[in-house]
């Protein structure tokens, strides 16, 4: 099956620096890419839609300027926490969904747990 | 708005015992309806869906009908193995392009 890969699984960083995560789909081409992030407990909420070559969409209350998404090519997209706090610790999933696929066949990486200290 | 709801975890079972557990939706028009799993150290993947009313979605021994008029989405199995231990997350797709909508998801637990 489709394998959606994230890097890194865990990152530790101090307040106000950047962190990057990065959203690989192994072996298809994905031209939409979405971000979730989930709290404990708590259900995973949908933070952008990237489509390759173009600006994400970001869902309502979500900050473009502290989280920014790049879909620079059909296999990576990124997400990068800006001046991270530590509210903003949690756990950020991201899928991939490969071209003509309806939308529910997006394919889950494994997440990556974000601490800010 | 549309939302989702599912009971709360830990469920905890024996094996070969039976599976329930229960997924309520709201949603404005006609949703899909799916439920995914998460197993340990994994991403989510599409456990089975159904995207109209009375279908019944069913994979690897699970099942869930789509119910219109009690907006519900259970997910059932007669007869649970330790290896179906994992996160189960109730989702809906509704009026949008791609978007899914999930519920907290229930963690099932099962021992030998």
């Amino acid at each position: 099956g489709a394998v959606v890969s994230q890097h890194p699984s865990r990152v530790i960083c101090k307040s106000g620096t950047s962190v990057k995560i990065e959203c690989r789909s192994l072996d298809f081409q994905a031209t939409t890419m979405f971000w979730y992030r989930q709290f404990p407990k708590q259900s995973l909420m949908l933070m952008a839609t990237s489509n390759e070559g173009s600006k994400a969409t970001y869902e309502q209350g979500v900050e473009k300027d502290k989280f920014l998404i790049n879909h620079a090519s059909l296999t990576l997209s990124t997400l990068t926490v800006t001046s991270a706090h530590p509210e903003d610790s949690s756990f950020y999933i991201c899928s991939a969904s490969p071209p003509g696929q309806l939308s529910y066949e997006q394919y889950f990486g494994p997440g990556t747990r974000l601490t800010v200290t | 708005g549309n939302s989702v709801t599912q009971m709360e975890g830990p469920v905890t079972l024996s094996e070969e015992a039976f599976l329930t557990i229960n997924c309520t939706y709201t949603a404005t028009g006609y949703p899909s309806l799916f439920w995914y799993v998460q197993y340990p150290g994994e991403g989510l993947q599409l456990l089975l869906k159904a995207t109209k009313a009375d279908d019944k979605g069913s994979n690897k021994g699970f099942e869930a009908t789509y119910r219109k008029e009690t907006t519900s989405f259970h997910l059932e199995k007669g007869s649970v193995q330790v290896s179906d231990s994992a996160v189960y997350f109730c989702a809906l797709s509704a009026g949008g392009y791609n978007k899914l909508i999930f519920g907290a998801g229930t963690r099932l637990a099962v021992h030998p």
